[in-house]
């Protein structure tokens, strides 16, 4: 069935080290994914997408990597600050027209 | 520009009711997806509206439904309330249905 999930419910990294967020997708025919930042109370914010003919994309401190090979997603954020902690979710896109979310990693940022 | 406005914000109903969400998407903003996010079952695809059109629809039962506007707006609604239908309903405006997603900050539902 379709599926897109995440391998760590939770990730706690302290302040100024890196972030790696990972996801794995089912689909081979996955074509565009997208990583969303949900804080509390608000809607998903866009962080950064990546298109299936790309193995890396790079944006402000955050870089999306794509491994086809073994369907999965992972995302990069550099020197983790408090105000990046959130839940962290990737959502695929096959030409149709839903997003087909992962089930989110909670990132913890401490001091 | 303004973003994806979404009303209310909260709302507490009782089971057996019925309630309408609405959303407004961004201005040029053509497509308005919904969806609905719960701790168990995280975000799930409800249905897509395009040009006063349903282009898809996800896989949930028939009292949830929704129409589009002239104007682009949206509006969900859900019939028959169940405890189950708490939740966080999101919606999401993008001029293309493939890029450019932008989220509103959600209906908190809660049915008692």
């Amino acid at each position: 069935g379709e599926s897109v999930g995440l391998h760590l419910p939770t990730l706690s990294v302290q302040e100024g080290d890196n972030s790696i967020i990972n996801c794995a997708y089912s689909n081979s025919a996955s074509d565009y994914f997208i990583w969303y930042k949900q804080e509390s109370g608000k809607g998903p914010q866009f962080i950064i997408d990546i298109r299936s003919n790309m193995d890396k994309r790079q944006g402000q401190r955050v870089t999306v990597l794509l491994n086809k090979t073994v369907k999965h997603l992972s995302l990069q954020i550099a020197a983790t600050q408090p105000g990046d902690s959130a839940v962290y979710f990737c959502a695929e896109n096959r030409n149709t027209d839903k997003l087909i979310f992962g089930t989110g990693t909670r990132l913890q940022v401490f001091p | 520009k303004a973003g994806v406005t979404q009303t209310p914000r909260y709302l507490i109903k009782t089971r057996g009711q019925q309630v309408t969400l609405s959303c407004s998407p961004i201005s040029g903003h053509r497509s308005v997806s919904w969806y609905q996010q719960t701790p168990g079952q995280g975000l799930q695809f409800l249905f897509e509206y395009f040009s006063e059109t349903q282009r898809n629809k996800g896989n949930f039962p028939g009292r949830f439904s929704g129409r589009q506007f002239s104007n682009s707006r949206s509006e969900m609604n859900v019939s028959t309330l169940e405890l189950g239908d708490s939740a966080l309903y999101l919606c999401a405006s993008t001029v293309d249905n493939r890029y450019g997603y932008t989220f509103g900050s959600g209906t908190r539902l809660t049915v008692v």
